[in-house]
Formats: C-alpha cells, sequence, structure tokens
C-alpha cells in the first residue's frame, strides 16, 4: 500500500531564511504525481506546488522549489525568503498516475512557524 | 467567482443526531469528494463521486452517507452510528480522472463538534 510520512510534525524558521520541509513515500509505482499542499490558519488548502514522476528536473513556483529523489522516494519542499505568510500546516500527498479517480494519499502535514 | 462552498463553517450537534454538510461547487467539476480531518492524522478520504448520482466509499465511510443528485452538490451525512463524528471536515471537487492537471480544490471547511 502507498504511504506518505512526514517526519516533522513542526518546524520554525526566521522571516527571510530558507527552510527544507521533508516527506518521503513508499510505492511501487513507477509513475505518479506528487503534490505539497498548504493549509493556513484559515484552513483553506492550497496547491502549493506538484511534480511528475517521470520528469527528473525539480519543479519550482517562485519561492518555492522541490528537491525529488525518486530512487530514495523523498520530495522535500524547500521555501526560500520565507515570509510571515507562508506559516501555515504542509501536506505532503502522493497519487499514482492513472489512478481510478483522483485519490490523493495525504501525509500527516508540517506545521511551520515563521518568526519575524 | 468559481470555487467550493461548505456550509456551516461551524456546527455543534447532540450524540446521536445525525447531521447534514452542505457542499456545493459551481466548477462545473465531474468528481467531488469529502475528506475527514483530525491533529496528527492528515486527511483522510470518507466518500467520492466521480459524476451524478454515483458515488464510492472511501477509507473511512463507516458511519457516514452521501448523495449525488446534482453535479454541482456533494452534500455528507454524519448518522448517529460514526462513533467518533468529532472533526473537521472539508470538501474538494477536481475536473475528473487526470491528477496532475486537475489537482483537487477545496472549499473552507466544516467543524464539527458533538457532545
Amino acid at each position: 500500500a502507498q504511504t506518505v510520512t512526514q517526519s516533522q510534525p513542526e518546524m520554525s524558521v526566521q522571516e527571510a531564511e530558507t527552510v527544507t520541509l521533508s516527506c518521503t513515500y513508499d510505492t511501487s509505482e513507477s509513475d505518479y504525481y506528487l503534490f505539497w499542499y498548504k493549509q493556513p490558519p484559515s484552513r483553506q488548502m492550497i496547491l502549493v506546488i506538484r511534480q511528475e514522476a517521470y520528469k527528473q528536473q525539480n519543479a519550482t513556483e517562485n519561492r518555492f522549489s522541490v528537491n525529488f529523489q525518486k530512487a530514495a522516494k523523498s520530495f522535500s519542499l524547500k521555501i526560500s525568503d520565507s515570509q510571515l505568510g507562508d506559516a501555515a500546516m504542509y501536506f505532503c500527498a502522493y497519487i499514482a498516475y492513472g489512478g481510478a479517480t483522483n485519490k490523493l494519499i495525504f501525509g500527516t502535514g508540517t506545521l511551520l512557524a515563521v518568526q519575524p | 467567482d468559481g470555487g467550493i462552498t461548505q456550509s456551516p463553517k461551524y456546527l455543534f450537534r447532540k450524540e446521536g443526531q445525525n447531521v447534514t454538510l452542505s457542499c456545493e461547487q459551481n466548477l462545473n467539476h465531474d468528481a467531488m469528494y469529502w475528506y475527514r480531518q483530525d491533529p496528527g492524522q492528515g486527511l483522510r478520504l470518507i466518500y467520492y463521486s466521480q459524476i451524478v448520482n454515483d458515488f464510492q466509499k472511501g477509507d473511512i465511510a463507516e458511519g457516514y452517507s452521501v448523495s449525488r443528485e446534482k453535479k454541482e452538490s456533494f452534500p455528507l451525512t454524519v448518522t448517529s452510528a460514526q462513533k467518533n463524528p468529532t472533526a473537521f471536515y472539508l470538501c474538494a471537487s477536481s475536473t475528473g480522472r487526470s491528477s496532475y492537471n486537475s489537482p483537487l480544490h477545496f472549499g473552507n471547511g466544516t467543524r464539527l463538534t458533538v457532545t
């Protein structure tokens, strides 16, 4: 069975600094997608970044980038120049390519605090 | 603006009562989902529906029921059979099966408290 593990329940970063959130997953599939979602205090889930497993190039969205290591089954999120608005719960998620549904498997989340 | 509306934001019920959570979307999405969020457990899938008049159980469907009579609406009923109903409930939708190009869009959630 596929699983997603986020081993850091809480993280803290100083404003303007860089922080990396860890995510590992377990799957026997060769083709799949990975996502990072952000849940601020409003509790709205917001898609931050996504990665296709067959693409070796790491995805980047402005200050957000990933380090995708397929062999190690690792998908970490790097936030550069951290801002107060980045404070949120971050969820890593996985789905197999061609799955019957859009059934995402989520990790347990990492709560990120940004210190001014 | 298109989006997903969940109502109410906070809901309080007495134990033993059924309660229905509303979810409406105007994104013209085919697929809709209900997730439950508990502290330290991430999001767990309760039910999902890919088309009108059809739905499937997710990982934790026991004690819940849904209907999908209209494309725009996917209400979730928390029945008295659900042993631990107090949680935060999130509704989501997507255009369909292709997951990368049609990621989930989420509503703002409903916090249900049962005492």
